[in-house]
């Protein structure tokens, strides 16, 4: 019963170092989403997934970028690290039911310190 | 652009007190809006609302939506140290990503 997992859990970056934070669920949703949250802070959409080759953009994608090569894989890049992409990171998916917006199933979440 | 604010940001009660957290949205279409709790990890889910005037019940947690006015409560009964979270609203869009408000960060104190 494994869900949305993301990996890593923790990780810190030096400034202009990339990585990769992997996420992968095994529900057969079409949709995927990566949202941001900084502290006291809801949660902000970076990208966004309804299907396997379909990306688009969220309220704040610039300096990210994703890719859905497969239903079960979406991974967030982030070439050139900076400070302010100090955040958790949250990888989510929903199924594709109903006209009705339903809930979404978050993965555990990436703390990422940039320093 | 989906628009979500809650108020208060954040609230300190004694157990056994009742709370009423609340949620105003902007939409460009409605569809629901949800409900999520955070402790020290990921959101998980409480409620979905579609229909105006409608509460969901679990437990000690409630909620009701009017769509008219624009507005959802979340209201809950005799508090526990372990209600102490984030309690995060949200709308979906066309593609059911979701458009946040700040949270209200819920503490209880024994």
């Amino acid at each position: 019963n494994a869900g949305v997992t993301q990996t890593p859990k923790f990780r810190i970056l030096k400034i202009g170092q990339s990585m990769t934070l992997q996420c992968a669920q095994d529900m057969n949703h079409n949709y995927m989403y990566w949202y941001r949250q900084d502290p006291g802070m809801g949660l902000k959409l970076i990208y966004y997934s309804v299907g396997a080759g379909i990306t688009d953009k969220g309220e704040v994608p610039n300096g990210y970028n994703v890719s859905r090569s497969t239903t079960e894989d979406f991974p967030l890049r982030l070439e050139l690290a900076a400070p302010s992409q100090t955040s958790v990171y949250f990888c989510a998916s929903s199924p594709t039911r109903d006209r009705v917006g339903t809930e979404a199933f978050f993965g555990q979440g990436t703390r990422l310190t940039v320093v | 652009e989906d628009k979500v604010v809650q108020s208060p940001l954040s609230l300190v009660v004694h157990e056994g007190d009742t709370v009423t957290l609340n949620c105003s949205y902007e939409v460009t279409n409605f569809r629901s809006l949800l409900w999520y709790k955070q402790e020290k990890k990921a959101p998980t889910f409480l409620f979905m609302l579609t229909s105006s005037g409608i509460e969901k019940k679990s437990g000690r947690l409630s909620s009701i939506l009017d769509k008219k006015e624009l507005f959802s409560i979340l209201n809950i009964t005799a508090t526990q140290t372990g209600d102490s979270a984030i309690y995060l609203c949200a709308v979906p869009g066309s593609a059911r990503q979701l458009t946040f408000g700040s949270g209200t960060q819920l503490t209880v104190l024994p």
